[in-house]
């Protein structure tokens, strides 16, 4: 079974303090990517990597940057966070040579901003 | 807009029901189309993948897609109260990007 863990689970953080939200994935995927979930939003794609070192922007990269540093380890930065940064963080890996949409998610991390 | 819209936001159906659930895109360079699950306090797993017209069966479970329409369905049978759960329909072009619709929250009532 494919394994990507999220830490930490629970987070809660000041407004204009620095979050990040790491990820580690032992399936040996090349792709990694951070989704937010949102009720009536449904799980909306923040930013993407398709290897070490690479990092892209997805559909509401706005306030936060991503760090790839390894295969195995995606984080998400939160410079300065909002109270509308409120929500669950997914990470997920994926495998480029199957290029087919399969996705391995994480179990989430809550963040509060106050 | 949504690039991909599903229907209902919510359904019920008894145990050992039928559920039905439905995904429109509006995105013609999506070439692969999912159905994820996800259950409460846990993240998405994928639950059935379909990337060709027509249906495909997996168990209790049976997707149909019309790419003309760009039309996918979910329809789960005999509907068991371990399957109540948020739907999700997601697709990609080539490349793992997946879009996700807003979800289907399926309640199966013993």
């Amino acid at each position: 079974e494919a394994a990507v863990t999220q830490s930490p689970r629970n987070k809660v953080a000041v407004t204009g303090g620095k979050v990040t939200l790491s990820c580690n994935q032992t399936n040996n995927h090349n792709n990694m990517y951070w989704y937010r979930q949102d009720t009536g939003h449904g799980l909306r794609l923040i930013h993407y990597s398709y290897g070490a070192g690479s990092t892209e922007k997805g559909d509401i990269p706005d306030g936060y940057k991503a760090s790839r540093p390894s295969q195995e380890n995606f984080s998400l930065i939160l410079e300065l966070a909002t109270p509308s940064q409120t929500s669950v963080y997914f990470c997920a890996s994926g495998d480029r040579a199957l290029n087919t949409g399969q996705l391995y998610f994480g179990e989430g991390s809550k963040l509060t901003v106050l | 807009q949504q690039k991909v819209q599903q229907s209902p936001e919510s359904l019920s159906v008894p145990e050992g029901g039928m559920a039905s659930l439905n995904c429109t895109s509006s995105d013609r360079n999506f070439q692969y189309f999912w159905w994820y699950r996800q259950h409460s306090g846990e993240g998405p797993k994928a639950l059935m993948s379909i990337f060709s017209d027509g249906d495909k069966k997996e168990g209790r479970f049976t997707a149909h897609l019309n790419k003309a329409s760009l039309h996918v369905s979910l329809h789960i049978r005999d509907s068991q109260p371990s399957d109540s759960a948020l739907y999700f329909c997601a697709a990609s072009p080539p490349g793992n990007k997946l879009t996700f619709g807003i979800g289907t929250r399926v309640l199966v009532r013993p």
